[in-house]
Parts: structure tokens; C-alpha cells; sequence
């Protein structure tokens, strides 16, 4: 099993949709969750930590399930602008990378 | 405040050259990373540095090195290229090692022919 999956996608939505996104990871004992955003052939910046007990910042909320090992993304209102894709990151404390580990990535596309 | 930059932007090389990309970041940021980004094959850590003179292996070392002489700058290194070396390299900074944002530079494209 990779150590995180994600559905590549791509999910085509019309603007105004809301759309979400899973992703799973094989490590129980990870414990920083991160959303990153990559527009086509730029990098990836950061778009959301993700905390236990869940966050929102204005469109987007993110949902962590320790139990399911899986977090996921939920964007309201899809605007054009939000079309990219979304990486799903953890942390694996003291690994052999000891880093962040990537997931493919989700392919998101706005259509009007 | 440019955050992360890497040179060169683009690069061709020919199978046996050798080339050294160079990361710079101006945000006092201990911790470098360089990733290689391939289709299908997502972000992948080459090398990391927790900070002036240390370097350390990622997942996918072989065929790089690197060196962290100045904390701003972190090098990476291919020694003999070959075609399979071809593919989008990322630089990237963090203050903290697991907990904080990474910054990403606009990346490297290198093809091997």
C-alpha cells in the first residue's frame, strides 16, 4: 500500500459546484496533514493544514479521520480560479525521509 | 523578499554531462529540500539539509549530491546525467521540519538526451 493515495481525477465541476477530494495514508503514527495547491507547471504552495478536529478558511475545509487514516478536502462555490491540482501531504516523524510525503495528486478542473 | 529561487529555469543536457542547480532562500529558513516531480510519480525527496553543513539522503539519492556550505544556498549536483534523470526539479525551504509550510521555488526542467 503507498504510504499516502490519492484519486487522481480529473474532476470536472461546473462553476458553483462543490466538490471534494479524499485522500488516504498507511502510516497510523503520522501527525502533521497538509493540503498543498499545484497550478500546471508551477510549485506547489501550501493550502491548508489540516487539524483533528477540522478547519475552514472561507471556501475550503479540510477533515482529518485518525481512525480511517484518510483526510479529505471539500471546496464550496468552485470558482475558476480553483482549477488545479491538490496534493494531499504527511508527516512521518523519524521515517527513513523523515519529511513530508506527497501524494499524485488530485486533478480539479472549473469549467463555466 | 524572494523567497526561493533556483538556477537555471530550463537545461538540456547531453547523457554523461554533469550540471549543478543552485536553490537560494532569503527567508533565514534552516531546512532545504530538493524534490524531483515526474508524471504519474508525484513529489519525490532527493536530498534535505537540517542546516549549514549538513545534507542528509531522501527517497531517491542515487545519481545527486548536494552541499549546504552557506545556509541560503543548497546545491544539488548530477555527476554523470542520464536520461532517466529527466524531469522538474523543485528546491523548497521550511523554519521547522515537520510542522511547517514549505516554500517551493518556480522549479528546474532538465532534460537528458
Amino acid at each position: 500500500r503507498k504510504e499516502v493515495e490519492q484519486d487522481p481525477g480529473p474532476f470536472n465541476v461546473p462553476e458553483g459546484a462543490t466538490v471534494a477530494f479524499n485522500c488516504t495514508y498507511s502510516n497510523s503514527a503520522s501527525q502533521s496533514f497538509f493540503w498543498y495547491r499545484q497550478d500546471c507547471r508551477k510549485e506547489p504552495k501550501l493550502l491548508m493544514s489540516v487539524y483533528s478536529s477540522g478547519n475552514e478558511d472561507g471556501r475550503f475545509t479540510a477533515q482529518l479521520n485518525r481512525a480511517s487514516q484518510y483526510i479529505s478536502l471539500l471546496i464550496r462555490d468552485s470558482k475558476l480560479s480553483d482549477s488545479a491540482t491538490y496534493l494531499c501531504v504527511v508527516t512521518n516523524y523519524g521515517g527513513s525521509q523523515g519529511n513530508l510525503i506527497f501524494g499524485k495528486g488530485t486533478k480539479l478542473s472549473v469549467k463555466p | 523578499n524572494a523567497g526561493v529561487t533556483q538556477t537555471p529555469k530550463f537545461r538540456v543536457l547531453k547523457t554523461g554531462q554533469s550540471m549543478t542547480l543552485l536553490c537560494a532562500q532569503d527567508m533565514n529558513h534552516e531546512y532545504m529540500y530538493w524534490y524531483r516531480q515526474d508524471p504519474g510519480m508525484g513529489l519525490r525527496l532527493i536530498h534535505y539539509s537540517v542546516g549549514e553543513g549538513t545534507t542528509a539522503k531522501g527517497e531517491v539519492p542515487d545519481g545527486y549530491n548536494v552541499s549546504r556550505l552557506k545556509k541560503q544556498n543548497f546545491l544539488l549536483g548530477l555527476e554523470s546525467a542520464a536520461p532517466s534523470q529527466t524531469s522538474v526539479y523543485f528546491c523548497a525551504s521550511s523554519y521547522s521540519r515537520y510542522t511547517d509550510t514549505q516554500y517551493f521555488g518556480p522549479g528546474t526542467r532538465l532534460t537528458v538526451l
